[in-house]
């Protein structure tokens, strides 16, 4: 069946450069997606990577894909204070199976 | 701008209560979807929809039913609300197909006392 890790938390300084990691079972997809939550909200869709790339940039952000290791990870890059959210990502396309979420917490 | 609208932000019911959460797109959506947010869970899949009438138990059905009898509403029905189910509800809706993404409401906040 499907399943989806990710790190729970993650802390980092305003200007650093966050990961947020996503291992995943499963790589049938054609497209790989990263959303959003910010507090008191619901998802929103981040970006994305269609399955035969290696890496996308969406400029402050990096997408990452290894599918020979089942690898995907978001960078992003000057992490600032409006970063701060929860980050899920979703390889499986339409079946919409999210990742447990990573809590970025950006640190002035 | 793509719309999901759910009933309400906040609910508290009481213990054997029949709750109905309600969920409202305005895209034309053919998929729809209720997930529950547990703290260290994440997103759990409870049921789908992929057209009017029709619908797919996710992950974690039990306790819980849906209804859609209009394309744009899809409904979460808690027979008899137990402790268990306080939980951060949210819905979502999707077109069909490979490239797609998913929208969300804000959520439901629901408190069973």
């Amino acid at each position: 069946g499907e399943d989806v890790e990710q790190s729970l938390f993650l802390s980092v300084r305003e200007g650093d450069s966050s990961v947020i990691n996503c291992t995943y079972t499963d790589s049938s997809s054609t497209y790989l997606y990263w959303y959003k939550q910010e507090p008191g909200a619901g998802l929103q869709l981040l970006t994305y990577i269609f399955s035969n790339m290696d890496m996308k940039q969406d400029q402050r952000l990096t997408v990452l894909l290894n599918k020979k290791d089942k690898h995907l990870s978001l960078r992003i890059a000057d992490t600032q204070t409006g970063d701060s959210a929860i980050y899920f990502c979703e390889p499986y396309g339409q079946n919409f199976v999210f990742g447990p979420g990573t809590r970025l917490s950006v640190l002035p | 701008d793509v719309k999901v609208t759910q009933s309400s932000r906040y609910l508290v019911k009481r213990t054997g209560e029949k709750v109905f959460l309600e969920c409202v797109q305005d895209m034309d959506h053919e998929n729809m979807f209720w997930y529950r947010q547990d703290p260290g869970l994440g997103l759990r899949l409870i049921y789908f929809s992929y057209d009017v009438k029709m619908k797919e138990k996710g992950d974690i059905p039990e306790g819980y039913s849906v209804s859609r009898e209009k394309k744009e509403r899809f409904s979460l029905i808690l027979e008899s609300a137990s402790t268990n189910q306080t939980s951060m509800y949210l819905c979502a809706s999707s077109y069909q197909g490979a490239a797609t993404e998913a929208f969300f409401g804000q959520g439901t906040r629901l408190t069973v006392v």
